[in-house]
């Protein structure tokens, strides 16, 4: 148990489907992150979110769409998907603050297949 | 730009045997550095860390030595067991923090029984 829980942890959907990712982390952080993650590919970033606000947009098309309603939660909204989106999505979050050392801690994913 | 280069998998050892997965960094100032291990199905979770040179993190037999002067982090593990099969992530972050994560391509091992 990390403190950092995904839900649903496997979702099939069509590529006319809406759906929808969350994320909850029970440790006091205030950064969030979206990070993707496919077969035989390194680990991508996605989109980064400090108090709430979006700091990175890693060129992600808009067919996924984050919300972060608090620090606390964090959403990937996805609609008209394509196949190849079909990966391991994993939500973790940090401390905010400055310099190195801070540790990101991952939730166990959530597996996306798209059909 | 920071960067982290791991030694290529898949590594395939028998039980007891000694680990090292190799892991070198390019990055400006001083980095923090980190190893993470990805269970089969599983989302990363932290192995163990050390923020500055001549540390060394160390956590379920694992460890690694933060050198500055090979800008290395190998990891090792004096006898494996079955259960340490996974894939393992070196990061590192720069003097921007854990935004700036920059993970290396993973190295998947298996130990056979």
């Amino acid at each position: 148990e990390t403190g950092v829980t995904q839900t649903p942890r496997h979702l099939v959907m069509g590529m006319t489907n809406k759906k929808s990712l969350k994320c909850e982390q029970h440790l006091g952080h205030n950064a969030m992150y979206w990070y993707k993650q496919s077969a035989k590919k390194p680990l991508e970033l996605m989109f980064v979110y400090n108090f709430k606000e979006q700091t990175e947009n890693n060129s992600v098309p808009s067919r996924f769409s984050p919300e972060c309603p608090n620090s606390s939660h964090l959403f990937l909204h996805l609609h008209t998907l394509q196949p190849e989106d079909s990966a391991l999505y994993l939500c973790a979050s940090s401390q905010d603050s400055p310099g190195a050392g801070n540790t990101i801690y991952f939730g166990e994913g959530s597996w996306l297949t798209v059909v | 730009g920071d960067s982290v280069t791991q030694m290529e998998g898949p590594v395939t050892l028998s039980e007891e045997a000694f680990l090292t997965i190799n892991c070198t960094y390019t990055a400006t100032g001083y980095p923090s550095l980190f190893w993470y291990v990805q269970y089969p199905g599983e989302g990363l979770q932290l192995l163990l860390k050390a923020t500055k040179a001549d540390d060394k993190g160390s956590n379920k037999g694992f460890e690694a030595t933060y050198r500055k002067e090979t800008t290395s982090f190998h990891l090792e593990k004096g006898s494996v067991q079955v259960s340490d099969s996974a894939v393992y992530f070196c990061a590192l972050s720069g003097t921007q923090g854990a935004q700036k994560l920059v993970f290396g391509q993973g190295t998947r091992l298996t130990i056979n029984p």
